[in-house]
């Protein structure tokens, strides 16, 4: 069974850094992409950024609104996939998941989702 | 990429059929036979309801369809029920970026 678990979640204040952790079991995660996306209460997702697996180089990409502020890693050994968040703004006060691209068809979708974790950026 | 447009609400009654709309661009919804939809319980995450645009994962219920037409694509549900009461959301794939639309509250009178 595919799990993702995220943590690291919490309270920070404007201007500071949070390291968020998805964990991840039931597949081969050093092959898959991963991907973070955030919800602000009351709001939509937001696609944050992904990162893809060492046969693609591990490239990175970010929405617009947190590049140049925010890292995707990814430990293939520990299968695990960070978010470095610097520089958080209160706009960045949201419910962050971890997601993974399914197994059916073109794989372009968001098959498997973490729980999700809280950051609150407030002073 | 902005966001995919969808209606910020619909409703329908048990037993009718409703469509969500989600229009995008020539380079998301346009571009690719690569939309999903999403459904979201208050408080949960979302789940995958269709992939590639009319594809159902197994075990979502056949009372959910999609379909595109240029740069729009949609979801129906027929039958509705009360369960079906939720949050849903598109996404489109794009040669660089995520997107997804800015969701549609089902009420289900």
């Amino acid at each position: 069974e595919v799990q993702l678990v995220e943590s690291g979640g919490g309270l920070v204040q404007p201007g500071g850094s949070l390291k968020l952790s998805c964990a991840a079991s039931g597949f081969t995660f050093s092959g898959s992409a991963m991907h973070w996306v955030r919800q602000a209460s009351g709001k939509g997702l937001e696609w944050v950024g992904r990162i893809r697996s060492k046969a693609n180089s591990y490239a990175t990409a970010y929405a617009a609104s947190v590049k140049g502020r925010f890292t995707i890693s990814r430990d293939d050994s520990k299968n695990t996939a960070y978010l470095q968040m610097n520089s958080l703004k209160t706009e960045d006060t949201a419910v962050y998941y971890c997601t993974r691209p399914g197994v059916y068809g073109s794989g372009t979708h968001y098959g498997y989702w973490g729980q999700g974790t809280l950051v609150t950026v407030s002073s | 990429q902005s966001a995919l447009t969808q209606p910020a609400s619909v409703s329908g009654s048990p037993g009718q059929s409703i469509t969500i709309s989600c229009t995008g661009t020539s380079s998301d919804v346009g571009g690719y036979n690569y939309v999903s939809w999403y459904q979201q319980h208050p408080g949960k995450a979302p789940k995958l309801m269709i992939y590639d645009v009319s594809n159902r994962p197994s075990g979502v219920s056949n009372r959910f369809s999609g379909s595109k037409s240029g740069n729009t694509a949609s979801l129906t549900i027929s039958g509705l029920q009360a369960e079906d009461e939720a949050d849903y959301y598109c996404s489109s794939y794009t040669s660089s970026r995520g997107v997804f639309g800015g969701g549609t509250k089902l009420t289900v009178l």
